[in-house]
């Protein structure tokens, strides 16, 4: 069975640098089948992809965002890692985790979800 | 590269069939066969329905279906019920390592 759950601040203030964590489990993040994705929502507003890790470093990321985020994953501890700098209030939104096998471009299991709110 | 293009909002009768649009270009929806479908019901994650323009994840009711003509993919959602309603998303593949969204669609059962 596979899950996922991430982590991280609630709260961070303008210009501040976020990191959320995803832990997953049921499945391995080795191979270049797999990979895990970030997938953002602001309050009543749309989904917006953000980046992509398959498991053999592969990594993808948001043309609007390129430039504020990094994508890693520590295999050892069934983690993925995501840092955003220059936090802006408009970056306020729920931010999910997400498993995507490879090379369909789609999202099979997602997290709960963390909410991020970005206020001095 | 813009959103993908779906209307704010579609409705149906229970047991009548809907179908949600999602447009974009030749660069996106009209250039790949990586197309995908969510459903999001209010304060959940959304949940895959469709991939690759027509397949269906185990688990997923063959009520829902998908399909795709030029630049404009659609879900069509057969046999309304009354939990169907709740908010539709389309993705598609947009070349470059790149994914985008739709803007999403609020889906009435009447």
């Amino acid at each position: 069975q596979i899950t996922l759950k991430e982590s991280g601040p609630t709260l961070v203030k303008p210009t501040q640098t976020l990191t959320l964590t995803c832990t997953f489990s049921g499945f391995s993040l080795t191979t270049s089948a797999v990979g895990v994705g970030w997938i953002r929502q602001p309050p009543g507003k749309a989904l917006e992809w953000l980046a992509l890790i398959y498991g053999d470093d592969d990594k993808r990321q948001s043309p609007s965002l390129r430039g504020r985020l990094t994508i890693t994953k520590d295999t050892s501890k069934n983690q993925v890692v995501l840092t955003m700098t220059n936090m802006d209030p408009v970056d306020t939104a729920t931010y999910y985790c997400t498993h995507s096998p490879y090379p369909g471009f789609y999202f099979d299991y997602w997290g709960q979800g963390t909410l991020v709110t970005v206020s001095a | 590269q813009s959103a993908l293009t779906q209307p704010p909002s579609a409705s149906g009768s229970p047991g009548q069939s809907v179908t949600i649009s999602c447009t974009g270009t030749n660069s996106d929806i009209g250039g790949y066969k990586y197309v995908s479908w969510y459903q999001q019901h209010p304060g959940k994650a959304p949940k895959l329905l469709i991939y690759e323009v027509t397949k269906r994840p185990s688990g997923v009711p063959d009520r829902f279906s998908g399909s795709k003509s030029g630049n404009t993919a659609s879900l069509t959602v057969s046999g309304l019920q009354a939990e169907d309603e709740a908010d539709y998303y389309c993705n598609s593949y947009a070349g470059s390592n790149n994914l985008i969204f739709g803007g999403g669609t609020k889906l009435t059962v009447l």
